[in-house]
Parts: C-alpha cells; structure tokens; sequence
C-alpha cells in the first residue's frame, strides 16, 4: 500500500454541485494533516488543515478519520474557481523522525 | 508580509554543468523545505531543515544534491554534474516550526529547471 494516496480524477462537476475527495495514510501514526490546492503551473497553497475533530472554512469542510486512516475534503456550491489539483499532505514525526508525504493529487474541473 | 521567494524563477543548464538555487523563507519561519516536481507529477519531498538541527537529507535523490541553510535563514540547493531527469520545478516552502498547525507551509514560486 501507498503511503499517501489519492484518487487522481479527473472530477468534473457542474457548478453548484458538492463533491468530495478522500486521501488515505497507510501509517496509522501519522499525526498532521493539510490539505493544499495546487493550479496549474503554480506553487501548491495551503487551503486548511484538518483537525481531529474535523473543520470548516466557508464552502470547505476537513475529515479525519483515524480508524479507516483517510482524510477527507468536502466542497459545496462549486465554483469555476475551484478548479484545480487538490493535495493531501500527512506528517509523522517522533524522536529522531520525520516522514512527509504529498499525495499525488485529485484533479477538479468545474463545468459552467 | 513577504512571502517565500526563490531564485532564479528559470535555469537552463546544459548537462554536467553544477547549478545552485536559492531559497528565502518567510521572515520567523523556523522550518524549511525542498522538494521538486516533474510535469504532471506530485510533489517529490527532497530535505528539510528545522532551526539550527541536522537536516534531513533522507529525500535526496543521489549524492550529487546537497543543501545547506546559513544562519538559519537562506537556503541553496546545489545539484551537481546536473542530468536531464534533474529537469524539474524546484519549490521551497517554509513553516513556522514543526508540531500541529504549525507545519503549515507556505511555498515559494518554484524555480524552474532545465537541462539540455
């Protein structure tokens, strides 16, 4: 299994619409969790971290589920500019440690 | 505030040629890190520097990159007798420091790298 995985896309959705992406961890002691959005030809940009107890920002809500080890990323009334590449990152640090892992990202188009 | 810059934004090289690229982190930000992606790829996590610790090299690719951060601040990743798959845009991010929240990373704009 995958350290990080993600389901590459693409999602192409219409406007309006709600659509999820999950993003699965095979290391169950992995601790943060960020998601990032990525447009193309451009730097990655933190769009929210996840919190255990799952977070919202605006049309945005982050998951975390530790017991199936996924993340996940809700958008509801999608706009165009919702389009682009969504990345999870998840870290696990320790004494002496440290792993960081992007995924490879899911693809988001949203349709007029 | 200033964001994360780095420099150059382009680098054509021909191979076998030594490249250095710099890296300027926010102001504060204790953590540093590289990484590079190829076209269409995901981002490829290469090392990381937190505060005056021993980097973690564990991403390199070969012993022909290196990196080094002076007084905690500047960065410059060097990539020596560079190949053709070195082609890549090289991002640098930052982070405030390194537990919960503050991982959170902010990226510069990349530089991208060609060798011919």
């Amino acid at each position: 299994r995958k350290e990080v995985e993600q389901d590459p896309g693409p999602f192409n959705v219409p406007e309006g619409a709600t659509v999820a992406f999950n993003c699965t961890y095979s290391n169950s002691a992995s601790q943060s969790f960020f998601w990032y959005r990525q447009d193309c030809r451009k730097e990655p940009k933190l769009l929210m971290s996840v919190y255990s107890s799952g977070n919202e920002d605006g049309r945005f809500t982050a998951q975390l589920n530790r017991a199936s080890q996924y993340i996940s990323l809700l958008i509801r009334d999608s706009k165009l500019s919702d389009s682009a590449t969504y990345l999870c990152v998840v870290i696990l640090s320790g004494a002496g440690s440290y792993q960081l892992t992007f995924g490879k990202g899911t693809k988001l188009s949203v349709i007029p | 505030g200033a964001g994360v810059s780095q420099s150059p934004s382009n680098k054509v090289t021909e191979k076998g040629k030594d490249v250095e690229l710099r890296c300027d982190p926010i102001s504060g930000h204790t953590a540093l890190y590289w990484y590079r992606q190829s076209l269409g790829q995901g981002l490829e996590f290469l090392i990381y520097f937190q505060g005056n610790s021993a980097p973690d090299k564990s991403g390199l690719p070969s012993d022909r990159f290196s990196a080094e951060r002076t007084g905690g601040s500047v960065s410059t990743l060097t990539i020596q007798r560079t190949q053709q798959e070195d082609s890549a845009v090289y991002l640098c991010a930052s982070s405030l420091g390194v537990s919960g929240t503050l991982y959170e990373q902010y990226f510069g704009p990349g530089t991208r790298l060609t060798v011919t």
